[in-house]
């Protein structure tokens, strides 16, 4: 399917544990970028690429890790889930200006 | 990094214009103003971006003052599919990173 697609859609995920949220386009885009949305705080940028291997934090990036080894996908990982990190992430596409948001992954931490 | 002001929220009957107000008065002389929105449970899309003259697409226009301090957003006939909370953003690099802040929550009534 054309565009920008995230998976999973839904995960719960206990304390501790390691969890990957994958986000794949498939225009090419050289820029994608991860925000988490928490109510209260609207959406906040977590990591950023520029480009394949080119990567770098944004406003809340602690807890996270990022790797970006194709142009068309942009992993998330929570190296050890924690509460805080329950959220719903959107994962980001651009090639200049505007940027195409996918559906989004609603992560529960418990 | 120039930071915006818009209204919590705004109401306007179905199949009226819409006016979101956004206000940027240290804004700089290279800073795009975007808007993008965000309907119930989905991730944000773009409407529309400027720089200094008033912009149109097949979604909305953009109203930009000549001092560039604030822009408006026009919505010409409101639809329900419209209600949805708008983000009036300034990218802060070239990279095009967005800070989302609370943005404007339009309602739309028959």
């Amino acid at each position: 399917d054309a565009g920008i697609t995230q998976s999973p859609r839904y995960k719960i995920t206990e304390t501790g544990r390691q969890v990957t949220l994958m986000c794949h386009q498939t225009w090419s885009h050289s820029y994608m970028f991860w925000y988490r949305q928490d109510l209260g705080h609207g959406l906040r940028l977590i990591y950023y690429s520029a480009a394949a291997d080119i990567t770098d934090k944004g406003e809340v990036p602690d807890g996270y890790v990022v790797s970006r080894s194709k142009t068309e996908n942009f992993p998330l990982t929570l190296e050890s889930a924690t509460r805080s990190q329950t959220s719903v992430y959107f994962c980001a596409s651009s090639a200049q200006v505007e940027q195409y948001f996918g559906p989004g992954t609603r992560l529960t931490v418990t | 990094d120039a930071k915006t002001t818009q209204p919590n929220s705004m109401e306007s009957n179905e199949e009226e214009p819409v006016h979101l107000p956004c206000n940027h008065s240290t804004i700089s002389g290279t800073d795009y103003i975007h808007w993008y929105r965000q309907l119930p449970s989905q991730g944000p899309e773009y409407v529309i971006h400027g720089l200094t003259s008033n912009v149109n697409n097949r979604m909305a226009s953009l109203a930009i003052a000549e001092d560039r301090k604030s822009s408006t957003l026009i919505l010409h006939r409101a639809t329900l599919r419209d209600a949805a909370v708008y983000y009036c953003i300034l990218p802060t690099d070239s990279w095009g990173k967005l800070q989302f802040g609370a943005g404007t929550q339009v309602v739309v009534t028959p």
